[in-house]
């Protein structure tokens, strides 16, 4: 099965400056991987995903990159502000129409902006 | 839209009893939904994959004796806990899916406690 693999696990930085968060996925027929945001006790939200037809996309200030030979894709969240402190989670799944294609998730990243 | 409800929110029960939640997809029709479990600080993990009309799709470790799961109707999955014991206190968050779609919506969880 697929294993997702995100680092770092804690990342903190001064608000206004960029944060990088990366997966790595091991299934090389994996073909779509969403990035959630969670914050304490509330359910996760996408914030950006990305198919593997597409190597960029971008949503104002959260941008995914994803490198299909090396197997890792990353968040990209510039000009942090407050607001932006949670846990982020990668995941990848094959999704193939139908049938048990559930999400693996990455084990978090918890993004802390420093005021 | 794409709204996902759960109910209960919490539930705090005795050893021994069962616990059922529900999971509704309030503006769109579910052909799958998820059922996924999140210890404290850790990651999501799937459980199983609920399909209307058939049988669910439980991984590996997970006792479908104990967690019984119904997708009577395409906006409407159930899982059941059945003989809930303290370490099956965790939260329990669903996720509905669209036909032909991979993007899944999640639900704002149920915390189980179980005394």
């Amino acid at each position: 099965g697929e294993n997702v693999e995100q680092h770092p696990s804690t990342l903190s930085v001064q608000e206004g400056d960029s944060a990088v968060i990366k997966c790595t996925y091991s299934d090389s027929a994996s073909n779509y991987f969403p990035w959630y945001k969670q914050e304490l006790g509330k359910r996760p939200q996408l914030i950006i995903d990305i198919r593997s037809n597409v190597g960029e996309k971008k949503d104002q200030r959260i941008a995914v990159t994803l490198n299909k030979t090396a197997k890792h894709f990353s968040l990209h969240i510039t000009e942090t502000q407050p607001e932006d402190s949670a846990v982020y989670f990668c995941a990848a799944l094959l999704y193939s129409g139908g049938g048990a294609d559930g999400l693996t998730f990455g084990k978090g990243t918890h993004l802390i902006i420093q005021p | 839209g794409a709204v996902v409800s759960q109910h209960p929110s919490w539930v705090i029960c005795k050893s021994g009893t069962s616990v059922k939640i529900e999971c509704r997809s309030l503006d769109f029709q579910a052909t799958t939904m998820f059922w996924y479990r999140q210890f404290p600080k850790q990651s999501l993990m799937l459980m199983a994959t609920s399909n209307e009309g058939s049988k669910a799709t439980y991984e590996q470790g997970v006792e479908k004796d104990k967690f019984l799961i119904n997708h009577a109707s395409l906006t409407l999955s159930t899982l059941t806990v059945t003989s809930a014991h303290p370490e099956d206190s965790s939260f329990y968050i669903c996720s509905a899916r669209r036909s032909g779609r991979e993007t899944q919506y999640f639900g704002p969880g149920t915390r189980l406690l179980v005394l």
